[in-house]
């Protein structure tokens, strides 16, 4: 069975600083992942997709992700925060042949201090 | 283009009671997936439907049921509501059934089961 770890349920960042959100995954065939975005009382929106190819990949809003295999992460950056990116996030890896189900991690809260 | 439409969007119910929901994909989309937001068990998958049969299904009791349309709208029920049941539903819509990963979310309906 497939599994997400995202690091950290909440993470404080200083307006214009660096944004890390650390995501591992586990998965017996080769992932597809995903970052995905929920702003409050929204639903969720995707930021950037893994499937094959190069391993960085860049994202909506100036976000980028790179997958490791060696590290199984696939973690997500922006190089400088904006009140906006204040949100909750979530990685999520999808399954071979299971459509669109989708395994979720636990989600981090950014929160953006100006 | 209109996103995906969640109704209704808050609702209130009481033990035993059953609910409806539903959701409108955005035009041109067969693929509906439905998402169980708990703060305790995060986002889990609950079925996907793809011109109007179950390509998938999550983890959950029968009491969790869905059906497809063919104009591709979606309707998910839940029967002898319990108090665990009380969550944000999301509705997923997607182009294709596949591991694109690129679901569009709508805002959910908010369930509460007093």
């Amino acid at each position: 069975a497939q599994s997400v770890t995202q690091l950290g349920s909440h993470v404080s960042v200083s307006e214009g600083a660096l944004v890390l959100l650390r995501c591992n995954y586990s998965s017996s065939v080769p992932p597809y992942l995903f970052w995905y975005v929920q702003y409050p009382n929204q639903g969720l929106q995707l930021l950037l997709k893994y499937t094959t190819g190069a391993t960085l990949v860049k994202g909506i809003n100036g976000f980028e992700a790179e997958f490791k295999k060696s590290e199984t992460s696939f973690h997500l950056t922006k190089p400088s925060a904006h009140m906006s990116d204040a949100a909750e996030y979530f990685c999520a890896v999808s399954e071979e042949a299971a459509g669109n189900k989708l395994t979720f991690g636990g989600g981090t809260r950014v929160l953006v201090k100006p | 283009k209109a996103g995906v439409t969640q109704t209704p969007r808050y609702l209130i119910k009481t033990r035993g009671q059953q609910v409806t929901l539903s959701c409108s994909p955005i035009s041109g989309h067969r693929s509906v997936s439905w998402y169980q937001q708990t703060p305790g068990q995060g986002l889990q998958f609950l079925f996907e439907y793809f011109s109007e049969t179950q390509r998938n299904k999550g983890n959950f009791p029968g009491r969790f049921s869905g059906r497809q349309f063919s104009n591709s709208r979606s309707e998910m029920n839940v029967s002898t509501l319990e108090l665990g049941d009380s969550a944000l539903y999301l509705c997923a819509s997607s182009y294709l059934s596949g591991r694109t990963g690129e679901l569009f979310f709508g805002e959910g309906s908010r369930l509460t089961v007093l």
